[in-house]
């Protein structure tokens, strides 16, 4: 049982280029979502997903593209990378439950725009 | 006013000494308290949550004050392996992804 994947874990990208961030779960948890974290600023959300087909942005969705075709994947997009979107991604997952269920991460992308 | 606020730190304490963190949030209509461990460049991990009555854990008490709007984690007897960032984590209604709200995290280091 593996969780969730996440790739890749470190990238390098130019301003403009673009790249897809991927994150996949196998424990079939209806709800998934992507963040990002910055120094003192904590884990802001991006976007996320209750379940295939169902997407909704979250609190800082500007840049970033979404889809939802598989309960699995939940792959992130970013269009035209710009220097403000380096940061480290946590894509999470959790299943649809009682007030207390638990968020379960990737290992995280760091991702440095220059 | 930030959503969920934490005092940053760092905290640096001698091991077996005992350390608490506070955490206050605005929202009262917020529903769910969690604390979350981050260690260093790692993902976060659910730590505990937190319950009205308060809740043990071995070393670890959280506790949750609904009419100051805090919640608090006390740490006893710190090991070594204790030194992380603590989250505190905050969410309201469950359907709702955008309410689930993240501090900026506690740097705590146990020194030998």
């Amino acid at each position: 049982n593996a969780g969730v994947t996440q790739t890749p874990k470190f990238q390098v990208l130019k301003t403009g280029q673009s790249m897809t961030l991927q994150c996949a779960q196998d424990m079939n948890h209806e709800y998934m979502s992507w963040y990002r974290q910055d120094p003192g600023m904590g884990l802001r959300l991006i976007h996320y997903s209750v379940g295939a087909g169902i997407t909704d942005q979250g609190e800082v969705p500007n840049g970033y593209n979404v889809s939802r075709s598989t309960t699995e994947d939940f792959p992130l997009r970013l269009l035209s990378a710009a220097p403000s979107q380096t940061s480290v991604y946590f894509c999470a997952s959790t299943s649809r439950g009682g007030a207390n269920e638990k968020l379960f991460f990737g290992s995280g992308t760091q991702l440095s725009v220059l | 006013r930030k959503e969920v606020e934490q005092d940053p730190g760092p905290f640096n304490v001698p091991e077996g000494a005992t350390v608490a963190f506070n955490c206050t949030y605005s929202n009262s209509a917020s529903q769910s308290f969690f604390w979350y461990r981050q260690d260093c460049r790692k993902e976060p991990k659910l730590l505990m949550s937190v319950y009205s009555s308060g809740n043990e854990d071995g070393r670890f008490t959280a506790q949750l004050n609904r009419a100051s709007q805090y919640i608090s984690l006390l740490i006893r007897d710190s090991k070594l392996s204790d030194s992380a960032t603590y989250l505190c984590v905050v969410k309201g209604r469950w359907g709702s992804a955008r309410q689930l709200t993240f501090g900026s995290g506690t740097q705590l280091t146990v020194l030998p």
